[in-house]
């Protein structure tokens, strides 16, 4: 089976960094997703990882342990438009293309 | 930047009522999917399509759900005879990409369903 899990909040300062960790079981393996959701809006993509290490983009960057089904999303220079959930998603292993198994999402709170 | 359009936005029906919604996926695009999202909950696959079929569905998309491509360009999702526990946002994906695996999915804005 599949299993995402994620802190449910998170609070940081506006300038300030904040990592938002990710852990995952799954009976294969074929990357893992990071999404942006806005309240009431759709999630966005924000990164994808397969191989493991840091993937930076811009203030984004993602990183993925496959040896420890770990990933975590680092945000920097942290702005008030960044208060979003932020999903973990892997693909559905032994379905068919791209089905996404999302996390509970990390709610993050920027305050000045 | 071409994007995913739902409609409508909003939807309020009545329980045991059937419900069509819809979706227009970006144009050059080979899977869809559709997602539900319980208010406060986490996003749920429902049902993916490709090649003019269903190609995995889980376990909440039962025989009140179906899903079509009538023409080259829209792709619903029809409730058959909706409850009150289907109340959610239901969005609509697509992704392409043929020759690489798993796909980016674009999300469009969804359809929030109440169903009284």
């Amino acid at each position: 089976g599949q299993n995402i899990d994620q802190p449910t909040e998170m609070t940081a300062t506006e300038g300030a960094i904040v990592q938002i960790n990710c852990t995952y079981q799954t009976s294969g393996f074929n990357g893992l997703f990071w999404y942006q959701q806005h309240a009431g809006e759709a999630p966005t993509f924000l990164s994808y990882n397969v191989l493991d290490g840091l993937e930076e983009k811009g203030r984004f960057s993602s990183f993925l342990s496959r040896s420890k089904g770990y990933s975590y999303l680092l945000l920097k220079e942290l702005q008030m438009k960044d208060s979003a959930s932020y999903l973990c998603a892997a693909p559905n292993y032994g379905g068919s293309q791209g089905n996404l198994i999302f996390g509970k999402g990390t709610k993050l709170s920027v305050k000045p | 930047e071409p994007e995913v359009t739902q409609t409508p936005s909003h939807q309020v029906t009545q329980m045991g009522q059937e419900v069509i919604l819809r979706c227009v996926p970006i144009s050059n695009h080979l899977y869809f999917y559709w997602y539900r999202q319980i208010l406060g909950q986490k996003v749920e696959f429902l049902v993916s399509f490709y090649n003019n079929e269903i190609s995995e569905k889980s376990e909440i998309f039962d025989d009140q759900f179906s899903v079509e491509r009538p023409d080259g360009s829209n792709f619903t999702l029809k409730i058959r005879s909706t409850k009150l526990e289907d109340s959610a946002m239901y969005f609509c994906a697509s992704s392409g990409v043929v020759d690489r695996a798993p796909y980016e999915q674009y999300f469009g804005p969804g359809t929030r369903l109440t169903v009284t």
